[in-house]
C-alpha cells in the first residue's frame, strides 16, 4: 500500500518569511513525487514533480522541494512567500507504473500581512 | 480554452434524488478519473478510466456510476443520493503513462450539496 503524510493541517506564516511544508511518503516501489496547489474555489494546479535525476527539484511561483530517499520525505520550501501564496498544498506520488494518484491530507498555508 | 471543464459548478439537491455531473477534456489524454474531495479538504479516488475502459475502481458504493462514452468524456452518475455525498467532486486527466502521464489535470470541481 502506498501513503502521504502531510504533518501539519495548518501553517500560518508572515508575508516575506520563508516558509517550508512537509510531505512524508509510504511506498514498497519506486515513485513519482508531486506538489499540487489549490487556491479557493478552483482545482488543483501542479507546483513541481520530482521523476528522476537532481532531487532538488524547482517549480513555479518560486517554490522548491527536495527529495530524500533515505528519509522517504518530500518537503516543498519558498524563502520569502506572498499574500497571493494563501492556499492548500498537496503532496501526492504516484508509482512508476500504474495511473493511481495517491494524494496527502493537504496543508493549509495562510500568508499573514 | 478550458482543458478539462465539468458541469455544474454548483448542484443542491435533495435527499434520494439522482444526479449526474458531465466531465471533458480537450487535451487528447487517454486517462480520466473521479476524485471526491470531502470537507476536511482530503482527496480520494473513485474511478478512473482509460480510453473508456475502467481500470480503477475504489471501494465506492454502488450508488455511483461512472460512464465514458468516449475517451474526452466521463461523467458521474449518482443514485439516491444521500446526505454524505456532500462534497467537491473533481474531474481530472492525465496522458497515459507511457505518454508520459505523470501530471494530472484538473477540473474546477462541482460542488455537491445534499439537503
Amino acid at each position: 500500500a502506498q501513503s502521504v503524510t502531510q504533518l501539519d493541517s495548518q501553517v500560518p506564516v508572515f508575508e516575506e518569511a520563508p516558509v517550508e511544508l512537509r510531505c512524508n511518503y509510504s511506498s514498497s516501489v519506486s515513485v513519482y513525487l508531486f506538489w499540487y496547489v489549490q487556491y479557493p474555489n478552483q482545482g488543483l494546479q501542479l507546483l513541481l514533480k520530482y521523476l528522476s535525476g537532481s532531487t532538488l527539484v524547482k517549480g513555479i511561483n518560486g517554490f522548491e522541494a527536495e527529495f530524500n530517499k533515505s528519509q522517504t520525505s518530500f518537503h516543498l520550501r519558498k524563502p520569502s512567500v506572498h499574500i497571493s501564496d494563501t492556499a492548500e498544498y498537496f503532496c501526492a506520488l504516484k508509482s512508476n507504473y500504474g495511473q493511481n494518484f495517491v494524494f496527502g491530507p493537504g496543508t493549509r498555508l495562510s500568508v499573514l500581512p | 480554452d478550458t482543458a478539462v471543464s465539468q458541469t455544474p459548478k454548483y448542484l443542491v439537491t435533495q435527499m434520494g434524488n439522482d444526479k449526474s455531473i458531465k466531465c471533458e477534456q480537450n487535451l487528447g489524454h487517454d486517462t480520466m478519473y473521479w476524485y471526491k474531495q470531502d470537507s476536511k479538504k482530503f482527496l480520494k479516488i473513485m474511478f478512473s478510466y482509460n480510453n473508456k475502459e475502467l481500470i480503477i475502481n475504489e471501494t465506492v458504493p454502488n450508488r455511483f456510476s461512472p460512464k465514458s462514452p468516449d475517451k474526452a468524456h466521463l461523467n458521474l452518475h449518482i443514485n439516491s443520493l444521500e446526505l454524505g455525498d456532500s462534497a467537491v467532486y473533481f474531474c481530472a486527466s492525465s496522458p497515459w503513462e507511457g505518454q508520459g502521464g505523470e501530471k494530472l489535470f484538473f477540473g474546477s470541481g462541482t460542488q455537491l450539496s445534499v439537503l
